[in-house]
């Protein structure tokens, strides 16, 4: 059965602290791998898509890599606005639609 | 603001009524998806509609159905509810028919099912 595994479920980091996320998969075969931020009570929010083992994409603080079974979103120098849930989802390659499967997302607090 | 809108916002409702949620996808967009978000099962996808056809079908219930209309919107139709029905339902929309393509999401309704 397909599945997303993200950890940690929740990550309280203090300002400037930097670390990662991670996001592990398991399916047949990978199209795309999706990141997205999501605050709360509001929809989530693209922030990058990764589709073969190697690939690498930054924005800001933000940068996503990609391994053959997970995916890693690395956080730089945190600002306490970089607190959102973040999740991973996956496109199937054998789906010809637009079906994602989303990872359960890791709660990021960054403190002041 | 990702330019997918929905409504209403919140909805609070009874068990075994029947309620109807409705999305505009962003201008140029083909494809419409539905999720549900709970607490305990994450986002999970529904349905998706490309172009006014039904394109894929997730874990969506019978008493749960959609539809895409020539303009492009869609609307979920939740029948029968149930408390277990109490979530975030998301609509999201993409340019194409959803192979890679990125989806935005729009701001949700929260339904209550008391």
């Amino acid at each position: 059965e397909d599945q997303v595994t993200q950890s940690p479920e929740a990550l309280r980091l203090q300002e400037g602290e930097s670390s990662s996320l991670n996001c592990s998969y398991t399916v047949s075969g990978l199209r795309g791998l999706f990141w997205y931020r999501q605050d709360p009570g509001k929809g989530p929010e693209f922030l990058f898509t990764l589709y073969s083992a190697g690939e690498e994409k930054e924005k800001e603080r933000l940068k996503a890599t990609l391994t053959k079974k997970e995916s890693f979103l690395h956080i730089t120098a945190p600002k306490p606005e970089d607190s959102a849930t973040y999740l991973c989802a996956v496109q199937e390659r054998s789906s010809n639609t637009g079906k994602l499967i989303f990872g359960q997302g890791t709660t990021l607090q960054v403190k002041p | 603001d990702s330019g997918v809108t929905q409504t209403p916002k919140h909805l609070i409702t009874a068990t075994g009524q029947r309620v109807t949620l409705r999305c505009s996808p962003r201008s140029g967009d083909l494809s419409v998806y539905w999720y549900q978000q709970s607490l305990d099962q994450g986002l999970q996808f529904l349905i998706q509609y490309y172009n006014g056809e039904e394109r894929a079908k997730g874990n969506i219930l019978e008493r749960f159905s959609a539809q895409q209309f020539p303009d492009l919107h869609s609307e979920l139709n939740l029948s029968s509810l149930e408390l277990g029905d109490s979530a975030l339902y998301f609509c999201a929309s993409s340019v194409g028919g959803g192979i890679t393509d990125t989806q935005y999401f729009g701001p949700g309704t929260r339904l209550t099912v008391l």
